[in-house]
């Protein structure tokens, strides 16, 4: 399987909203709903942001959220901070895993 | 509390062995599949491989098939990375991260990583 395909970077202004695009084949993120995006901040773990497309864990502030339309899921941060200043990858399990190669956002 | 506690960094030459751990806490380890993740310095995150700690089922990425064993002892609830024979592409950043099948098979829980150093 190859990498999913994200954007290498996007950047935004305080208070403004961005999306990360994540794009797939129709055999992974094309076929379930099984895209689920993390955030990872230099030096640390990746944290789960979305799961299931669209779904947020419990603590996860709703300013993110998640969509798909065919073969590309999204990720959009709305009223960003400068705590959202990170990468972010998008990941579908089709059987077996794969991730996209990530999205450094900068708030600017 | 789910907990995930990886073992320290490790620091090795081209050509030993080693294995690190991640083990779990808080939670039924023996219901939830564990997976490996790689991050090479300064690069994305790579699927491994994941194992399911009830029955030791195993499941590799191609990519890292015959090149390390992923095995898990529910005795103890910690589950294992190991190489017989580092090269220096082995240096990373390893994670284990436990799956949730309730959240899409989604990575809900992450150890705090191990960092690998393979250098002569």
């Amino acid at each position: 399987q190859s990498a999913l395909t994200q954007p290498a970077s996007v950047s935004g202004s305080p208070g403004q909203s961005i999306t990360i695009s994540c794009t797939g084949t129709s055999s992974d993120v094309g076929s379930y709903n099984l895209v689920s995006w993390y955030q990872q901040h230099p030096g640390k773990a990746p944290k789960l942001m979305i799961y299931e497309v669209s779904k947020r864990p419990s603590g996860v502030s709703n300013r993110f959220s998640g969509s798909k339309s065919g073969n590309t899921a999204s990720l959009t941060i709305s009223g960003l901070q400068a705590e959202d200043e990170a990468d972010y990858y998008c990941c579908s399990y089709a059987g077996s895993v794969v991730f996209g190669g990530g999205t450094k956002l900068t708030v600017l | 509390e789910v907990q995930l506690v990886q073992s320290g960094a490790e620091v090795k030459k081209p050509g030993e062995s080693l294995k690190i751990s991640c083990k779990g806490s808080g939670y039924s380890f023996t219901s939830y599949w564990i997976g490996w993740v790689r991050q090479m310095p300064g690069k994305g995150l790579e699927w491994m491989g994941i194992i399911y700690p009830g029955d030791s089922d195993t499941r590799y990425s191609p990519s890292f098939q015959g090149q390390v064993t992923i095995s898990a002892d529910k005795s103890i609830s910690t589950a294992y990375l190991q190489w017989s024979s580092l090269k220096a592409s082995d240096t990373a950043m390893y994670y284990c991260a436990r799956v949730s099948a309730a959240a899409g098979h989604a990575f809900d829980y992450w150890g705090q990583g191990t960092l690998v150093t393979v250098s002569s």
